[in-house]
Order: C-alpha cells, then structure tokens, then sequence
C-alpha cells in the first residue's frame, strides 16, 4: 500500500537502550507520520513530517525524537527506551491534501523490557 | 484542536444483521472524513471516506452519512459477514497552518458471529 516499508517489524530491547525505527515509502509523498498504537487508545500521533527537514510535534511526542534528511525516509528515535514506550508503531504517509486519505505501513512491534 | 468521539468501542452482531458505528468531531472547519479498517496484526486500511460536500457516499455493503450542523457522521455496514469482523476507526481532518493533520476515534471493535 503506497510502498511503505517499515523496520524492523518486531524488536524486544532493555529500557534505557536507543531505538530507531524506519520508515520508507516510494510515492514521493511529502508528508509523512508516525503514530503508536495501543488497546483503548487508537492511533496517537507522535511526530509528523510535511517535507525534508520539515518535522512537527504530535500529541504524544514526550521521549522521542524524529528525522527526515530524505523525501522517502522518516526515522523515529527512542533515546532511552522505557516500558511505556512498548507499543505497536504505525508510519503513515499522504500527499498532503486535507480530502486525501493517509496509507499506512506494516507496524512495527516494540517490547521494551 | 479536533477531538474525535467515536461509539460504540464493542459491537457485536450476528452474520447479516446491520452495524453502525457513529463519530462526533468539534471542529466546525473539518472537510474530510476517512473511515480505516483494521483487521487482527494488519494495517489500517482505507474503506471509505466523505468530503463535507456530500451528505451520503455508498460503495456495496458499506455506507457513510455525514451531518455537518450536527458534526457527526456514521459508519454503516449492511447484510454483515465474519470478514466484516475488524476494528474501525473514524477520522476527521482539515488543513491547519498548511499542514493536513487528521484526528482519530479510539475505533470500534466489530465482532460479526456466523
């Protein structure tokens, strides 16, 4: 679904270790997203992108930091994993138009011990 | 900012019988509303989706109606089957200083019993 392929897929890490995520999408879109996902809460967005170098808060950004130095890649960092952080990670990407849908990739599941 | 409700979070019915799912939003200037479907360790996938010109959209089983005066719009889904069985999640989104930011409900649980 738009080309978007997230790594690593699952990853089981110590609290206090460095997490980077990545995201990757081939449509050129220029916005780009990171939610967590977890039970009774939906998708909570954490950071977003609307172009390269371009990055904003979301509603749940506390404890992570985001890159994007290229139009296909957002990176998603934890600079020091705690156990609250376990969650699924959802990318997201769209073209930037409000009456546009957004296409997600495959998550990535994160425990943190 | 926006802030989506969306009810009910566990809908249980049987093999052809009907759901509804209903969402409220706030934010008077939201213009697009896309519903996603989420079934067990997938992704959300796109359904459906209404622009605030349109009151109602049909595609087959699957049905969104939108009331602007009231801000809510609906999810409904006819002659249901076990693939139906899936989360739902409701969004609402309009541009904000040049940034198009959608908010979303906290999804519904679907459970369709053969």
């Amino acid at each position: 679904d738009a080309g978007i392929t997230q790594s690593p897929r699952h990853k089981v890490t110590e609290t206090g270790t460095p997490v980077t995520l990545r995201c990757h999408q081939t449509e050129n879109h220029r916005y780009m997203y990171w939610y967590r996902q977890d039970p009774g809460h939906g998708l909570r967005l954490i950071h977003y992108s609307y172009g390269v170098k371009d990055t904003d808060k979301g509603e749940v950004s506390d404890g992570y930091s985001v890159s994007r130095s290229k139009t296909e890649d957002f990176l998603l960092t934890l600079e020091s994993a705690t156990s609250s952080q376990t969650s699924v990670y959802f990318c997201a990407t769209g073209t930037g138009t409000s009456n546009q849908p957004q296409h997600f990739g495959d998550g990535t599941r994160l425990s943190i011990l | 900012g926006e802030n989506v409700e969306q009810h009910p979070s566990t809908l249980s019915v049987q093999e052809g019988d009907s759901a509804v799912i209903k969402c409220t939003y706030s934010d008077s200037a939201s213009n697009y509303f896309p519903w996603y479907k989420q079934e067990l360790g997938k992704r959300p996938q796109l359904i459906i989706d209404i622009r605030s010109n349109v009151g109602e959209k049909k595609d087959q089983r699957i049905a969104v109606t939108l009331n602007k005066t009231a801000k809510h719009f609906s999810l409904h889904i006819t002659e249901t089957q076990p693939e139906d069985s899936a989360v739902y999640f409701c969004a609402a989104s309009r541009e904000t200083g040049g940034s198009y930011i959608p908010t979303f409900g906290r999804g519904t649980s679907l459970i369709v019993h053969p």
